[in-house]
C-alpha cells in the first residue's frame, strides 16, 4: 500500500523557516518524481514545486510564487521528501500536500498545516 | 502557457449523472489532463489520466461509476449514478516541462 505521511507544519512568524519532511513508503521512491501541492484556507490547489529522481538528474522546478524561498530535497536513503520554506509570507498559509509525480500525482498524503502569523 | 479552466459549480440529482468539463489553452488540444476529486475536509483523491484521445487510466479502486472522454481542447469527467458522496470540489491538472498546473476546480452539490 502506498502511503505518504507528511509533518512539521505549525505556526510560524512572517519572515520566519519552516521545513516540512513527507515519508513515503509502498513503492520504488528512489525512481520517483515528487511534488508538493498546497491549498490556502477555503482555495484551490495550487503546485508549489517538483523534484525529479536522481537517475533523471533530480533537479527542481518552483512556481513563481516560491521561487527563490523555498527548497525541495530529497533523501532516497530515508525515503523522504523535504521543502524547506525560508522568509515566509502570510500568503503561505495553507495545507501542504506532497504526492508522487509521474505526472499525474497518482498518490497524495494527509496534508500538514502551516500557518503564518505574527 | 498552460492554463486550465473550469466552471466553479455544477450540480446534479441524485442517481443522476453529470459531466464537468477542463478546458485546455489553446495550442493544448494534445494535453493529457488528470481527475482528482476532494472530499469535503479530506485531502485530495486521484480519479483518473484523461488523453486527448478520449481514452483514460483510472486509479485505485475507482468505481466503474467515473469515467473521461474528450473533444478538442476539452477533457471530461462524467460520474454516473450520482451518489451522495460524490458531492466533492473536483480539479483538473495538466503538466508540461518544468511546470504543473491545477484548474480552478469546480464544486459538485448533489441534490
Amino acid at each position: 500500500e502506498v502511503q505518504l505521511v507528511e509533518s512539521g507544519g505549525g505556526l510560524v512568524k512572517p519572515g520566519g523557516s519552516l521545513r516540512l519532511s513527507c515519508a513515503a513508503s509502498g513503492f520504488t521512491y528512489i525512481n520517483a518524481w515528487m511534488a508538493w501541492v498546497r491549498q490556502a484556507p477555503g482555495k484551490g490547489l495550487e503546485w508549489v514545486g517538483q523534484i525529479k529522481s536522481k537517475s533523471d538528474g533530480g533537479t527542481t522546478d518552483y512556481a513563481a510564487p516560491v521561487k527563490g524561498r523555498f527548497i525541495i530535497s530529497r533523501d532516497d536513503s530515508r525515503n523522504t521528501l523535504y521543502l524547506q520554506m525560508n522568509s515566509l509570507k502570510i500568503e503561505d498559509t495553507a495545507v501542504y500536500y506532497c504526492t508522487r509525480n509521474d505526472p499525474v500525482f497518482d498518490y497524495w498524503g494527509q496534508g500538514t498545516l502551516v500557518t503564518v502569523s505574527s | 502557457q498552460l492554463v486550465l479552466t473550469q466552471s466553479p459549480s455544477a450540480s446534479a440529482s441524485l442517481g443522476a449523472s453529470v459531466k464537468l468539463t477542463c478546458t485546455l489553452t489553446s495550442g493544448r488540444s494534445t494535453s493529457a489532463i488528470a481527475w482528482h476529486q476532494q472530499q469535503p475536509e479530506k485531502g485530495p483523491r486521484y480519479l483518473m489520466k484523461v488523453n486527448s484521445d478520449g481514452s483514460h487510466d483510472k486509479g485505485d479502486g475507482i468505481p466503474d461509476r467515473f469515467s473521461g472522454s474528450s473533444s478538442g481542447a476539452e477533457r471530461y469527467l462524467i460520474i454516473s449514478s450520482l451518489q451522495s458522496e460524490d458531492e466533492a470540489d473536483y480539479y483538473c491538472h495538466a503538466w508540461g516541462p518544468g511546470i504543473r498546473v491545477f484548474g480552478g476546480g469546480t464544486k459538485l452539490t448533489v441534490l
